[in-house]
C-alpha cells in the first residue's frame, strides 16, 4: 500500500529556515516523480517543486532561490528544505506522487504538514 | 501561460448529478487534466485523467458514480447520484515540462 507520511512542520520566525520530510512507503520515490504542494489556509492547492525520477529539479517562482527538493534513496524519503522564509509562505505542505511514467498528474498524496512563518 | 479555470463554487442536491468544469488556456486544448478532490479536513485525494479526446483513467476505488469527459478546451468531472460526502473541493490539475498547474478549485455544496 502507497503511503505518504509528511513531517517537520512548525512554527518559524521570518527569514528562518525548515526542513521537511516525506516518508514513502510501498514504493520506492527514486521511480517516481515527486513533488511538493502547498495550501495556504483557505486557500487553493499550488505546486511547490518536483523531482523527477532522473534527478532534475524544478520550482515554482515564488520559491526559486529559497527552497531545494531533494531525496534519499536509502530512507526512501522525499525532503523539502526551505530557507529565507515569508509570511507568505505559511501553509499545509503536502508531498504527492506521479506514476511512474511521469504521467505529470499525482496518484498519490499526503495528509501535510503545516508550517507557520510568524514573529 | 498554462493556466486552469474553474467556477469557485457549485451546488446539487442529494442523489442529483453535477458537472464540474475546468476550461485550459488559449493554445493549450489539447492537454490532459486530473481531476482531485479535498474533502474538509483532508488531503487531496486523486480522482482521475482526463484526456483530450475524453478517456480517463481512474484512481483505485473511485466510485462509478464519478465520470470525466471532453469538449474543446474544456474538461468535465461528473457526479450523479451525489451523496453527502460528495461535499468538497474539486480541484483540475495540469502539467507540462518542470510545471504542475492547478485551477483555483470548486467547491461543491450538496444540498
Amino acid at each position: 500500500e502507497v503511503q505518504l507520511v509528511e513531517t517537520g512542520g512548525g512554527l518559524i520566525q521570518p527569514g528562518g529556515s525548515l526542513s521537511l520530510s516525506c516518508a514513502a512507503s510501498g514504493f520506492t520515490v527514486t521511480n517516481n516523480y515527486m513533488s511538493w504542494v502547498r495550501q495556504a489556509p483557505g486557500k487553493g492547492l499550488e505546486w511547490v517543486a518536483i523531482i523527477y525520477s532522473g534527478g532534475s529539479t524544478y520550482y515554482a517562482d515564488s520559491v526559486k532561490g529559497r527552497f531545494t527538493i531533494s531525496r534519499d534513496n536509502s530512507k526512501n524519503t522525499l525532503y523539502l528544505q526551505m530557507n529565507s522564509l515569508r509570511a507568505e509562505d505559511t501553509a499545509v505542505y503536502h508531498c504527492a506522487r506521479e506514476p511512474r511514467d511521469g504521467s505529470g498528474y499525482f496518484d498519490f498524496w499526503g495528509q501535510g504538514t503545516l508550517v507557520t512563518v510568524s514573529s | 501561460q498554462l493556466v486552469l479555470t474553474q467556477s469557485p463554487s457549485a451546488s446539487a442536491s442529494l442523489g442529483a448529478s453535477v458537472k464540474l468544469t475546468c476550461t485550459l488556456s488559449s493554445g493549450h486544448s489539447s492537454y490532459a487534466i486530473a481531476w482531485h478532490q479535498q474533502q474538509p479536513e483532508k488531503g487531496p485525494r486523486y480522482l482521475m485523467k482526463v484526456n483530450n479526446d475524453g478517456s480517463h483513467t481512474k484512481g483505485d476505488g473511485i466510485p462509478d458514480r464519478f465520470s470525466g469527459s471532453s469538449s474543446g478546451a474544456e474538461r468535465y468531472l461528473t457526479i450523479s447520484s451525489l451523496q453527502s460526502e460528495d461535499e468538497a473541493d474539486y480541484y483540475c490539475q495540469t502539467w507540462s515540462t518542470g510545471i504542475r498547474v492547478f485551477g483555483g478549485g470548486t467547491k461543491l455544496t450538496v444540498l
